[in-house]
């Protein structure tokens, strides 16, 4: 059985980083094809995918978001880590970590809502 | 980069079919995805590569695709089908990345 839950701050402060973890099980990250990655939602709005980080430790980021965006992952401790830099009020959001099949989610965390404000 | 477009809503009703559509350049040569969201709930896979259902999605949903749409067909739409749906496929251009579309409002009368 596969889970993946988000865990981190719920308010940070716009210029601040926010610094996300993904502690996943039921799969392992060394697998060949499975990835794991980022995705947020505003309220109300649609889905953003963020980073995605594969078994092999090839990382993909959105380009609009690129230069903020950090992923790493601790295989040993089944952790993905995202970090985002100079956060902004248009960045709040729910974001989820979810499990990726090669290209598609199969699997999502619960997601975890990140208000910027000061 | 590569966009995705889909119709803010469709509505349906009960017993009828929904067709949600997700326009992009050539979106026939990708294999494109689909979610089902529902309030406060993360998103659900109903469909992958273009067609193939996941265990446990009734048969009534159904994907396609070929030229410049997909399309996600619900038959036999029912009052729980109500939710959002996204499609999403993978760029593998220059960016390599994963698009989503805006998503689709899906209402049952």
């Amino acid at each position: 059985q596969i889970t993946l839950k988000e865990s981190g701050p719920t308010l940070v402060k716009p210029t601040q980083t926010l610094t996300l973890t993904c502690t996943f099980s039921g799969f392992s990250l060394s697998t060949s094809g499975v990835g794991v990655g980022w995705i947020r939602q505003p309220p109300g709005k649609a889905l953003e995918w963020l980073a995605l980080i594969y078994w092999n430790d090839d990382k993909r980021y959105s380009p609009s978001l690129k230069s903020r965006l950090t992923i790493t992952k601790d295989t040993s401790k089944n952790q993905v880590v995202l970090t985002m830099t100079n956060m902004d009020p248009v960045d709040t959001a729910t974001y989820y970590c979810a499990h990726f099949q090669l290209e598609e989610v199969d699997y999502w965390g619960q997601g975890t809502l990140v208000t910027v404000s000061s | 980069s590569y966009v995705l477009t889909q119709p803010p809503s469709v509505s349906v009703a009960p017993g009828k079919t929904a067709r949600i559509t997700c326009g992009g350049n050539n979106i026939g040569s990708k294999s494109v995805h689909w979610y089902q969201q529902k309030p406060g709930q993360a998103p659900v896979l109903v469909i992958y590569y273009d067609s193939d259902r996941p265990s446990g999605i009734p048969e009534r949903f159904s994907g396609s695709n070929s030229g410049n749409t997909a399309t996600l067909t619900i038959s036999r739409v029912e009052a729980g089908d109500e939710a959002d749906y996204y499609c999403q496929v993978w760029d593998s251009s220059s960016d390599h990345s994963v698009v989503f579309g805006g998503g689709t409002k899906l209402t049952v009368l």
